[in-house]
């Protein structure tokens, strides 16, 4: 199998304050890991692609110094949400790359919906 | 840089009627192709991928796609629908590569499909 979790699955905070999410591979090792942003309704928007060892590679327009990003392990990617306001809340989403004999294929968490209050 | 689109923003249809979801790509090179579901709730699921061979690819829960490399499409079908079947389904592509490491993957805006009792 190839199994991603997520933590916390939703999470409640003040404006202000900084909320850190995990993202683990449970039965594989990923050197990489994306996070994604998805709004209501809308499809999947690429944030930042995160490689074990090294520096989060972000997507054009995402705030390198808001949204931290840290690949610490082979299973675990941290996104850290820092002075959060509403206008941050959303459906977070990991995924984990696995590699293949071909190619590779992706696996994702079941997300955290972040609240701002 | 790559697009993906999906032609039906809503389906609707009863029980047993045959589905088809359209889905194209603007990537010209060669491409790893993948349909993933979202069911109410619950995360991103991987419904089927196509990496090269046989361009008619099964996957689970009786869903098919067929890669039409002339036409840049992957359609994903289904003989017969069933209630349990409602959910949001996403195309998404990435490039191939020769290490198949790959590229990041490419959404399209996602397809709800609502299937009535």
């Amino acid at each position: 199998g190839a199994v991603v979790s997520q933590h916390p699955s939703w999470v409640i905070c003040k404006s202000g304050t900084s909320v850190k999410i995990e993202c683990r591979s449970l039965d594989f090792q990923a050197t990489t890991m994306f996070w994604y942003r998805q709004f209501p309704k809308q499809s999947l928007m690429l944030m930042a692609t995160s490689n074990e060892g090294s520096k989060a590679t972000y997507e054009q327009g995402v705030e390198k110094d808001k949204f931290l990003i840290n690949h610490a392990s082979l299973t675990l990617s941290t996104l850290t949400v820092t002075s959060a306001h509403p206008e941050d809340s959303s459906f977070y989403i990991c995924s984990a790359r696995k590699r293949g004999v071909i190619a590779d294929t992706q696996y994702f968490g079941p997300g955290t919906r972040l609240t701002v209050l | 840089a790559q697009s993906v689109s999906q032609h039906n923003h809503h389906v609707i249809l009863s029980e047993a009627a045959s589905l088809e979801l359209g889905c194209n790509y603007s990537y010209g090179g060669t491409v790893n192709l993948f349909w993933y579901v979202q069911y109410p709730g619950q995360h991103l699921q991987l419904l089927l991928k196509y990496f090269s061979g046989d361009p008619l690819v099964k996957g689970i829960k009786g869903f098919e796609a067929e890669f039409i490399k002339s036409k840049f499409s992957f359609n994903l079908r289904k003989p017969s629908v069933q209630w349990s079947d409602t959910a949001e389904y996403f195309c998404a592509v990435n490039e191939k590569r020769a290490d198949n490491y790959g590229q990041n993957f490419v959404f399209g805006p996602g397809t709800r499909l609502s299937v009535l009792p």
